[in-house]
């Protein structure tokens, strides 16, 4: 139980383009789902907490703008990185919690953004 | 502000030699510590929470604890399976489910 998918797992893209990465919890419902970005050697940094149904909260310095968050459902979430250019180059993994599971998150596969 | 420290940042170990990793952290009030397995290009995998000073929880090879100022990752008899990132993140009582992680302790276990 407590599977989290994430979609596409590596994605190369134009710098000036947009890139929806989509968050799934597959076996159960997810009222609040996490978005984080990790660079190479670093720790995961929280970008976003997503509840279903209202808007994402941002962590200070994450421009809500160009990091466009939707859980438009209980079993989905979604990270579009709006107008990407190079330093956006990154490590875009997301988390969910159960509800039941007591505080604990369970984390997708990551999703790879390259941009050119 | 909440913060994490993980040691060693790397640490090599021969196949069968136990050894501990180490998260130091700093939070105006625990609701939990936990413990993740990361591998390169993966997202987290969940190990253990812990959630009050002199709690243990155990996990095969792994044995996790807890004290008011740090926690450790006992690694006993470890394999080569067991060569990975762990990663180590507190819950604050004042920061309702928001996640803060250490750096991580790479593992390598050799044969």
């Amino acid at each position: 139980g407590a599977v989290v998918s994430q979609h596409p797992s590596r994605v190369i893209c134009k710098s000036g383009t947009s890139v929806k990465i989509e968050c799934r919890s597959l076996d159960f419902q997810a009222t609040t789902m996490f978005w984080y970005r990790q660079f190479p050697k670093q720790s995961l940094m929280l970008m976003a907490t997503s509840n279903e149904g209202s808007k994402a909260t941002y962590e200070q310095g994450v421009e809500k703008d160009k990091f466009l968050i939707n859980h438009a459902s209980l079993t989905l979430s979604t990270l579009t990185v709006t107008s990407a250019h190079p330093e956006d180059s990154s490590f875009y993994i997301c988390s969910a919690m159960t509800g039941y599971s007591y505080n604990e998150q369970f984390f997708g596969p990551g999703t790879r953004l390259t941009v050119l | 502000e909440d913060q994490v420290t993980q040691s060693p940042e790397a640490l090599r170990l021969q196949e069968g030699e136990s050894s501990s990793l180490n998260c130091s952290y700093t939070v105006s009030g625990l609701r939990g510590l936990f413990w993740y397995r990361q591998d390169p290009g993966k997202g987290p995998e969940f190990l253990f929470t812990l959630y009050s000073a002199g709690e243990e929880k155990e996990k095969e090879r792994l044995k996790a604890t807890l004290t008011k100022k740090e926690s450790f990752l006992h690694i006993t008899a470890p394999k080569p399976e067991d060569s990975a990132t762990y990663l180590c993140a507190v819950q604050d009582t004042g920061t309702a489910s928001k996640l803060t992680f250490g750096t991580g302790t790479r593992l390598q276990v050799m044969l």
